[in-house]
């Protein structure tokens, strides 16, 4: 069965850093998004993109965050300044429809030290 | 907000026991969506269940609905060790909202 998947799956980094999480979402779908948990809390919204766009974006989402399809089958969250508190688990996930269950990665624990 | 809310934030029940979940929410939804997540792993779904509909059934997971109330449940029955994981419910809104919003979870553990 086709699936999400995430690299790295684990990346350290320093404050004031950049930082780029990769995503290849399953082949067929259209919408993506973005998740964030932070370590035994719940999994919030980042930003969603459909058509090569931004669909929708929390007030997490702020200008330290960008996200990019480059190509057809990567998508790409970049974190521009790092800081203590962007650590967390993020996941990314995508769908053939929004009103269809979202199929996420195992997603990237990012430590920032 | 649409978040969900779960109760309880954790229950730990004795295999081959039932667990129920229960799940609230506060605006008009599209649908309402159980996922499952192992420790340190990504999100499963489990079962949807759309705003017309009051009960669906999967396996041993039984999904109700009650939009009056704006809450759900998700009943596990005969439980297994291997059911041990967190449980999100998630809300789809019928804004044109293209977003999931999920709940703070329940973690469960099944002791065998």
């Amino acid at each position: 069965e086709p699936e999400v998947t995430q690299t790295p799956s684990h990346q350290v980094t320093q404050m004031g850093q950049e930082v780029i999480l990769r995503c290849v979402p399953i082949s067929n779908h259209l919408y993506f998004y973005w998740y964030r948990q932070i370590l035994g809390q719940k999994v919030e919204f980042l930003v969603s993109f459909y058509n090569n766009e931004i669909s929708e974006k929390s007030e997490i989402f702020d200008d330290q965050f960008s996200v990019e399809r480059p190509d057809g089958s990567n998508f790409t969250l970049k974190i521009r300044s790092t800081k203590l508190e962007d650590s967390a688990m993020y996941f990314c996930a995508s769908t053939q429809d929004p009103n269809s269950p979202l199929h996420f990665g195992n997603g990237t624990r990012l430590t920032v030290t | 907000s649409q978040q969900g809310e779960e109760d309880p934030q954790a229950l730990s029940i004795q295999e081959g026991e039932n667990a129920t979940m229960n799940c609230s929410y506060k605006t008009s939804i599209n649908n309402l969506q159980w996922y499952r997540q192992n420790s340190g792993r990504g999100l499963v779904h489990l079962i949807l269940i759309r705003s017309n509909e009051r009960e669906k059934h999967s396996g041993r997971l039984r999904v109700t609905l009650d939009t009056s109330k704006k809450s759900s449940s998700l009943l596990i029955t005969a439980s297994r060790a291997a059911d041990t994981a967190s449980y999100f419910c998630a809300t789809n809104g019928n804004q044109g909202a293209q977003k999931l919003v999920f709940g703070q979870g329940t973690r469960l553990t099944i002791n065998p």
